[in-house]
């Protein structure tokens, strides 16, 4: 029973395009989420992060939105680059005054150039 | 400042062998967290310190599975013994205090035979 889930395996977008990477929860008690991003062989690197009293953080290129009542957050990308590809994970935690972090499968990423 | 460090980077043992892991936290990070991420899923948590104190170990398999952090910095995770699908690699992550961004390490590759 998934938690947390990207239901897109993966995702090609054109260099200078936008990039949108999806991610759904169960858990409405969930009041933490977070986008990493890993290159192979490498650990996870925090990206963005967004509390539920939020609907929008930006961060440079990168945006997270969160819409609470669909149970959904996205990652914007804008504008796409080369080395943005990578995979991204969405992390969920929070609620009931825990801290433990449950993750997506992950969107593996290719900017084309 | 100095990332997450952990070693060995890669070990391959046979199946009932026993084998540890080693991660040294950002410093002063009072946080410091074991996930293990089976190829194709994101990381799961096994199990969260705060300073040398367990947390959450919930998910850890404490039939073959053990981790403690002396002195509230260095971790050990040790697995004894080895199962198959214990194949994955093992994340050490760290973070200043519950609710802050954790930090990966790059992780140790685990192939049992």
């Amino acid at each position: 029973d998934q938690q947390v889930k990207q239901n897109s395996p993966s995702l090609s977008v054109q260099e200078g395009r936008i990039s949108i990477l999806n991610c759904d929860y169960t858990n409405s008690m969930f009041d933490y989420f977070l986008w990493y991003k890993k290159y192979p062989a490498e650990g996870p690197t925090f990206l963005i992060s967004i509390s539920s009293i939020k609907d929008k953080n930006e961060d440079g290129r990168f945006t997270v939105f969160l819409n609470k009542s669909a149970k959904h957050l996205s990652l914007h990308i804008v504008p796409s680059q080369p080395g943005d590809s990578a995979v991204y994970f969405c992390a969920v935690g929070g609620g009931a005054g825990s801290y433990q972090l449950t993750f997506g499968k992950g969107t593996k990423l290719s900017v084309i150039p | 400042e100095a990332g997450v460090a952990q070693s060995p980077r890669y070990k391959i043992i046979e199946k009932r062998q026993s084998v540890a892991f080693w991660c040294n936290p950002i410093s002063g990070h009072a946080t410091l967290y074991w996930y293990q991420q089976i190829l194709g899923q994101g990381p799961k948590l096994l199990i969260q310190f705060q300073n040398n104190g367990v947390v959450d170990d919930s998910q850890l398999p404490k039939d073959r599975f053990s981790a403690e952090r002396l002195k509230g910095v260095d971790s050990t995770l040790k697995i004894q013994p080895a199962k198959l699908e214990d194949s994955a690699v093992y994340l050490c992550a760290s973070s200043l205090v519950r609710g802050q961004p954790q930090h990966f390490g790059d992780g140790t590759r685990l192939s049992i035979l």
